[in-house]
């Protein structure tokens, strides 16, 4: 069963453009959504996350849209660069109770930003 | 703060050994969690632990097991490798407390089984 379905697979945007990566969950006991960044031979690292009680956040050019309802999040990358070129995953789990520590993650979208 | 380390980075062993695989969390942090992650399979949760304590577990074979210290240091075992047991396992460090669940990833240790 696969909890956390990831789209698009990949996607290619030109320098200044804004990709937008989509995330759909299944199991609404969920309360906490990060997305990670991933470049080759390195391990993800955390770009930004949030909680089920607010709709959006922003973290510098990155954002986070969140539909509680639709049970789906995705993140927004604005006036991409080259350097974003890489890995994203979006994740899903909980912030407290008897899963903590546990993330379930997205396949995978593979990033390309043109100059 | 310095980040997540984990040792060795990279390892080569042979279908029927067992290895034995080092992280070390963030200062402060209690929660260690460890991943595997493949181009097929994509990354996967095998288990959580938490002051010494296994939390949460993946869906894994017995062959992989964990343990952690006192200083939240964790290893992780895997034996009877197989050749499907290449891949890159990462852990991840969290303060371990409930109003967090962040995690923050070391930079993984590369196996390939021969």
């Amino acid at each position: 069963q696969q909890q956390v379905k990831q789209s698009p697979q990949s996607l290619i945007v030109q320098k200044g453009g804004i990709p937008i990566i989509n995330c759909a969950y299944e199991n609404t006991a969920f309360d906490y959504f990060p997305w990670y960044q991933q470049f080759p031979g390195k391990g993800p690292a955390l770009l930004i996350a949030i909680r089920p009680d607010v709709s959006e956040k922003k973290e510098g050019r990155f954002t986070i849209s969140f539909n509680k309802s639709a049970k789906q999040f995705s993140l927004h990358i604005m006036d991409s660069q080259p350097g974003d070129s890489a890995t994203y995953f979006c994740a899903v789990g909980n912030a407290g109770g008897t899963s903590y520590g546990k993330l379930t993650f997205g396949q995978g979208t593979i990033l390309t930003v043109h100059p | 703060k310095a980040g997540v380390t984990q040792t060795p980075r990279y390892l080569i062993k042979t279908r029927g050994q067992q290895v034995t695989l080092s992280c070390s969390p963030i200062s402060g942090h209690r929660s260690v969690s460890w991943y595997q992650q493949t181009p097929g399979q994509g990354l996967q949760f095998l288990f959580e632990y938490f002051s010494e304590t296994q939390r949460n577990k993946g869906n894994f074979p017995g062959r992989f097991s964990g343990r952690q210290f006192s200083n939240s240091r964790s290893e992780m075992n895997v034996s009877t490798l197989e050749l499907g047991d290449s891949a890159l396992y990462l852990c991840a460090s969290s303060p371990g407390l409930a109003g967090g669940g962040e995690q923050y990833f070391g930079p993984g240790t590369r196996l390939t089984v021969t």
